[in-house]
């Protein structure tokens, strides 16, 4: 049983670049979740996915966030133009079913704005 | 709006002694879920315990329960007989159940065990 997966790991770049990363989650899981963390912080709600639709973005998401889901399996998050204050971990997470399932977590990605 | 509260930025435990930290939550849905989650320095967040706002009784998990009481709107989770390896930081979150239930999250507590 393989468990979320994020790559990569960590992610360092100079200001204005972009990124993009990536998040595999468990196989029977149809919804999906990305959530941003700074240190000290607990986690903040960015975007949600069922199946292939993105079905809510939080304000947190600015036009510089973009993420896909394509054919409801792996998802990505890009970061157009990156901002210092961008550097953060990002979280992937994802559940199964109906109701109060617990969403499980990959690793994260910890990005770093030089 | 929904909120969490952990009031314990940090805590240190001697080693086997029981641990309970603090959480309260603020919501008006009748129907919410409430979670505990450890994140080691090495930055994966893991799943812990589940507790139903309609749950009568309190969820436990090998060494972890959760003591929730529903009037006072808290839910605090107690660690039995802590080892080393419970060393990390703990989140309580709770669902919003109208918004495809996303996480909200409290600010966490740092646990440190003593050997």
């Amino acid at each position: 049983d393989t468990g979320v997966s994020q790559n990569p790991r960590h992610k360092i770049t100079k200001r204005g670049q972009n990124v993009t990363f990536r998040c595999d989650p468990i196989s029977e899981h149809n919804r999906l979740y990305w959530y941003r963390q700074t240190l000290g912080q607990g986690p903040e709600f960015l975007t949600y996915f069922q199946n292939e639709a993105q079905l809510e973005k939080s304000r947190l998401l600015s036009d510089r966030f973009s993420a896909e889901r394509p054919k409801g399996s792996f998802s990505t998050l890009e970061i157009q133009r990156t901002e210092q204050g961008d550097s953060a971990m990002y979280l992937c997470a994802s559940r199964s079913g109906e109701g109060n399932q617990p969403q499980h977590f990959g690793d994260g990605t910890r990005l770093s704005i030089l | 709006a929904q909120k969490i509260t952990q009031t314990q930025p940090g805590m240190f435990v001697q080693e086997k002694e029981a641990v309970t930290l603090d959480c309260t939550y603020d919501t008006s849905d009748p129907s919410y879920g409430l979670f505990w989650y450890k994140q080691p320095s090495s930055g994966e967040m893991i799943f812990l315990i589940y507790q139903g706002s309609y749950d009568q009784q309190n969820a436990t998990e090998g060494r972890y329960s959760l003591n929730f009481q529903k009037a006072r709107k808290s839910a605090n989770l107690v660690i039995s007989a802590s080892q080393l390896g419970d060393s990390a930081m703990y989140f309580c979150a709770m669902t919003r159940r109208n918004s495809n239930y996303q996480l909200i999250w409290g600010a966490g507590t740092k646990l440190i065990i003593k050997p």
